[in-house]
């Protein structure tokens, strides 16, 4: 049974960088899964950040594309984040997630998430 | 984008009821849709995928109909654990959720 978890600092300077780590455990990153990463700000709903391909293909939100990097550590059987210049609008749990491609396309394994709360 | 509005944004109910919850795209999305339940401090867990179809090991009281851009999400009879928050998921363009419905003890 494939795992993630997340892993990264819980505190980021405004305009700092943010960056996370998923380790995928029980499986193969080079699956036929897409990796993503989806956020959600405290008390409010779930914002889909972007996702990322073994082969290192991406796709990413429009509202964030300028400010998020994904990428793939094969080796490592892990994915990272990276988000810019981020501000107290980014402190949200952020959650790495595996998208199944088939059989029916959804988010079906999760992490426990992790907090990330930009104060300075 | 492809906008989901979730109604009712919360509801109360009792053990035993049942519960629909509906969940309307913005455009066609034919049945590219999941439902997800989360509870408080945890992770969501997928429900339903491609819009009526139950996620292997998800109890058979939950149940999803609907296809273009109005879907429903069905619990026949509540149980205690089912107390939490529901989002629907389109992925017709990029994956984006709904607003969510929190289901709560009446």
């Amino acid at each position: 049974q494939v795992q993630l978890q997340e892993s990264g600092p819980g505190l980021v300077k405004p305009s700092g960088t943010l960056s996370l780590t998923c380790a995928v455990s029980g499986g193969s990153i080079s699956s036929s899964n897409w990796w993503s990463w989806v956020r959600q700000p405290p008390g409010k709903g779930l914002e889909w950040i972007g996702e990322i391909y073994h082969s290192g293909s991406t796709n990413y939100n429009p509202s964030l594309k300028s400010r998020v990097t994904i990428s793939v550590d094969k080796s490592k059987n892990q994915f990272s984040l990276k988000l810019s210049s981020v501000t107290a609008a980014d402190t949200a749990v952020y959650y790495c997630a595996s998208w199944r491609v088939a059989p029916g396309d959804a988010f079906d394994i999760w992490g426990q998430g992790t907090m990330v709360t930009v104060s300075s | 984008a492809i906008q989901l509005t979730q109604s009712p944004s919360s509801l109360s109910a009792s053990v035993g009821d049942r519960v629909t919850i509906t969940c309307r795209a913005s455009q066609g999305i034919s049945s590219a849709l999941a439902w997800y339940q989360q509870k408080p401090g945890k992770a969501p867990k997928l429900l339903i995928y491609d819009a009526s179809s139950l996620e292997s090991g998800v109890p058979s009281r939950f149940s999803g109909s609907g296809s273009g851009t109005d879907f429903t999400l069905t619990i026949s009879s509540l149980q205690p654990e089912d107390f939490a928050t529901y989002y629907c998921q389109q992925f017709n363009s990029y994956p984006h959720f709904g607003g969510g419905t929190k289901v709560e003890i009446k």
